[in-house]
């Protein structure tokens, strides 16, 4: 596709499930980000990868919280025993390079622990 | 104290009225993005810079770096113009972005 694809565009869970959340980004891009943005406030960065590797997970607000990118392309952010506040919009970003270059965002994927 | 701030936060213009949108950022910084984001939609890059100062349309973005300052300015501001405008930068040696709250434009006919 043209642009980042993120998948589902809206997910509504239950407390204590797992959830998975896709990010196809624009082909050839080998920096993926993944942000979360709460209700009102900025994205805040949670893992950066740079191919295959997650170059910088220091966002991730805890071990529920895990992200992989296992052939450099799509990156699918896993989150175990889902709770209430970890409700917000899930934003992936891709750049053709990790510096100075431009960042494309999908439209991220709002999620609801109810 | 945010790494990077916005001002204002709200704002309510005519249309045709000049707009300027503030950030001040206190960490070193390899560039500065402004992106738009309109409700329930995606983030959309506006601008990159490093220095100086930009125009794509009706759109000019200009920063400092010894003052750590970056305005947006848009002229002859429209309703389609209403969105959320995002300040962000790329501190040295990181590779991820770290965002202002926002400033939510609001451009009445």
């Amino acid at each position: 596709g043209a642009g980042v694809s993120q998948t589902p565009s809206n997910k509504v869970t239950e407390k204590g499930k797992y959830v998975e959340l896709r990010c196809d980004p624009i082909s050839g891009h080998t920096a993926l980000y993944w942000y979360r943005q709460s209700l009102g406030q900025g994205p805040e960065f949670l893992i950066y990868f740079q191919g295959t590797g997650a170059a910088d997970d220091s966002g991730l607000p805890n071990d529920r919280f895990f992200a992989v990118r296992p052939e450099g392309s799509v990156s699918t952010l896993k989150i175990q025993r889902t709770e209430r506040g970890d409700s917000a919009v899930y934003l992936c970003a891709s750049s053709l390079f990790a510096e100075n270059t431009e960042a494309f965002f999908g439209q991220g994927t709002r999620l609801t622990v109810v | 104290k945010n790494e990077v701030e916005q001002s204002p936060q709200n704002l309510t213009a005519q249309e045709g009225e000049f707009i300027t949108i503030n950030c001040s950022y206190s960490v070193g910084i390899s560039a500065l993005h402004w992106l738009q984001q309109h409700p329930g939609g995606g983030i959309v890059s506006l601008f990159m810079l490093s220095s100086g100062k930009k125009k794509h349309g009706r759109l000019i973005a200009t920063i400092n770096i010894q003052e750590k300052h970056s305005s947006l300015h848009i002229t002859a501001s429209h309703p389609r113009d209403s969105a959320v405008y995002i300040c962000a930068v790329s501190p040295l040696a990181t590779n991820k972005l770290i965002f202002g709250t926002g400033t939510l434009l609001a451009v009445q006919p």
